[in-house]
């Protein structure tokens, strides 16, 4: 089992909060990943990073924004949550490596309602 | 366009039967085609990962194969367990940027009855 962990598991909050979703991982991986998944569909990137203070956007044009401070640690922040960003939100690492066969680890997920 | 298209949406089967996921892709240049299982509420798990040379995997009840000349693959499971119901991602990465991008499937979703 891979050792990435998500917190909250679970978020019920209000229009207008300010959130972060916690990603930490232990396998020393350099590049991480965050994923938006809605029920039956196809998981989207919409950030990632190949390393610490390196940020990228991903495909899906997100409102979200990422840090990453340390290796092992990947938050991201909602400054104002909607209800469009109902969702659920997968973070994953993998290896830096050249276009092989490298594994795409994922946490358990976030699932975020915003009422 | 890159796309990967999984069929059916969704099957039913009877424990103890076998059963075989479809995968057809569009992404290129490919680099290698995974099989991901994702229970409900988690996230996905690799089952297979398969790159150009290969063309076919297992992975003890799951068997993988890979047609790169027509893009397709597929996913059998075989003598089907209770715990399998869950969805079955195909998931094709491209050769073409540094990221190794991956381009998801929708997924086909497994109940498996008693």
């Amino acid at each position: 089992e891979a050792d990435i962990y998500q917190t909250p598991r679970y978020l019920v909050i209000g229009t207008g909060k300010k959130i972060t979703l916690e990603c930490s991982q232990t396998m020393g991986h350099d590049k991480m990943y965050w994923y938006q998944q809605d029920p039956g569909m196809e998981l989207h990137l919409i950030h990632y990073s190949y390393g610490v203070n390196s940020t990228e956007k991903g495909d899906l044009s997100s409102e979200s924004t990422v840090s990453r401070i340390r290796t092992e640690h990947f938050p991201l922040t909602l400054e104002s949550a909607r209800p469009s960003h109902t969702s659920q939100y997968l973070c994953a690492s993998s290896e830096v490596g050249g276009q092989g066969s490298y594994e795409q680890y994922f946490g358990p997920g976030t699932r975020l309602t915003v009422t | 366009k890159n796309q990967v298209e999984q069929s059916p949406q969704s099957l039913i089967i009877l424990e103890g039967k076998n059963c075989t996921l479809q995968c057809n892709y569009t992404v290129s240049p490919f680099s290698n085609l995974r099989w991901y299982k994702q229970d409900t509420g988690r996230g996905p798990v690799s089952l297979t990962i398969m790159t150009f040379s290969e063309n076919t995997k297992s992975n003890g009840r799951y068997t993988a194969t890979l047609d790169a000349d027509t893009k397709q693959s597929s996913l059998h499971i075989t003598a089907s367990q209770l715990s399998d119901s869950a969805s079955y991602i195909c998931v094709v990465s491209d050769r073409g940027s540094t990221l190794g991008r991956l381009y998801f499937g929708r997924g086909t979703q497994l109940t498996v009855w008693p």
